[in-house]
C-alpha cells in the first residue's frame, strides 16, 4: 500500500542549514507537501511540489524532489529557534481514488 | 557500532512505587530520548535531551520527569507509577545534525 516514511527527530544549531527527509511508495503522486505543526498548533501548509518539478525554493525553503529514487527533502537554510516544530509530509496520490497521505512527522529542534 | 543499552528488559512494579529507568549510550551522541509504545500508537516521545542537564518535555510528559547528569546517561522516573503506565518504554539517541536515531532493547513494565 501506500506509505509515506519521515525520521521521528532532527536537532541543529541556531543559523546552520536543516535537511529534512522523507520518502513515500507511491509512484502515482501528483503533490508533495511540507506541513508545519508549532506546539499546540495545527497543520500550517509551509510549501509544496508538483510532481513534475524537481526543485522548488521559497525564501528560506528549498524542496527538492527526486522521483526516481521516490524521496522528498525540505532544506531550511539559517534555521532559528522558531523553526522548532514538527515537520511533515505529505503526497497526493490517485491510486485508489485521490487521497492524501501523512508520514508522522520529523520534530526538528533548533538549539540557541 | 553504537550500543544502547537499557537497564531492564522486564519489569513489574506496583502502583504508586517509584520507579527509574536508565539508559546508556557509548557514542558521545548529544541528544537522548524516552519513549513509549503502545499498541495502535505507535511511539509516542515523553521527553528528550539535547545536553548534559538539559530536556525538553515530549508529547506525553505527564507523569514523568527525567535527569541527564551524565552525556552517556538518561534516566525516565516515574515518581509514584500508575497502571496506565504499563507500557514498552524506549530509549534512543543521536547524534546533532543527523536524524538517525539509535534505540535500545526496550523495558516491558508492567505496573499492578
Amino acid at each position: 500500500g501506500e506509505d509515506v516514511e519521515q525520521s521521528l527527530f532532527l536537532s541543529v544549531r541556531e543559523g546552520d542549514s536543516s535537511v529534512i527527509n522523507c520518502t513515500y511508495t507511491d509512484s502515482s503522486s501528483t503533490y508533495l507537501y511540507w506541513y508545519k505543526q508549532e506546539p499546540g498548533a495545527g497543520l500550517q501548509l509551509l510549501t509544496y511540489i508538483f510532481s513534475n518539478m524537481d526543485m522548488k525554493q521559497d525564501q528560506r525553503l528549498t524542496v527538492l524532489l527526486n522521483k526516481k529514487d521516490k524521496h522528498l527533502s525540505l532544506r531550511i537554510a539559517d534555521t532559528q529557534t522558531g523553526d522548532s516544530a514538527i515537520y511533515f509530509c505529505a503526497e497526493t496520490t490517485n491510486t485508489g481514488g485521490f487521497k492524501t497521505i501523512f508520514g508522522a512527522g520529523t520534530r526538528l529542534f533548533v538549539k540557541a | 557500532d553504537v550500543k544502547v543499552t537499557q537497564s531492564s528488559r522486564y519489569l513489574v512494579k506496583r502502583t504508586g512505587e517509584k520507579v527509574f529507568l536508565e539508559c546508556v549510550q557509548d557514542m558521545d551522541h548529544e541528544n537522548m530520548f524516552w519513549y513509549r509504545q503502545d499498541p495502535g500508537l505507535g511511539l509516542r516521545l515523553i521527553y528528550f535531551s539535547y545536553d548534559v542537564k538539559m530536556k525538553e518535555k515530549g508529547d506525553i510528559p505527564e507523569g514523568y520527569s527525567v535527569s541527564r547528569e551524565k552525556k552517556e546517561r538518561f534516566s525516565l522516573i516515574l515518581e509514584s507509577a500508575s497502571t496506565n503506565q504499563t507500557s514498552m518504554y524506549l530509549c534512543a539517541s543521536s547524534l546533532s545534525g543527523v536524524e538517525t536515531q539509535y534505540f535500545g532493547p526496550g523495558t516491558r513494565l508492567l505496573v499492578l
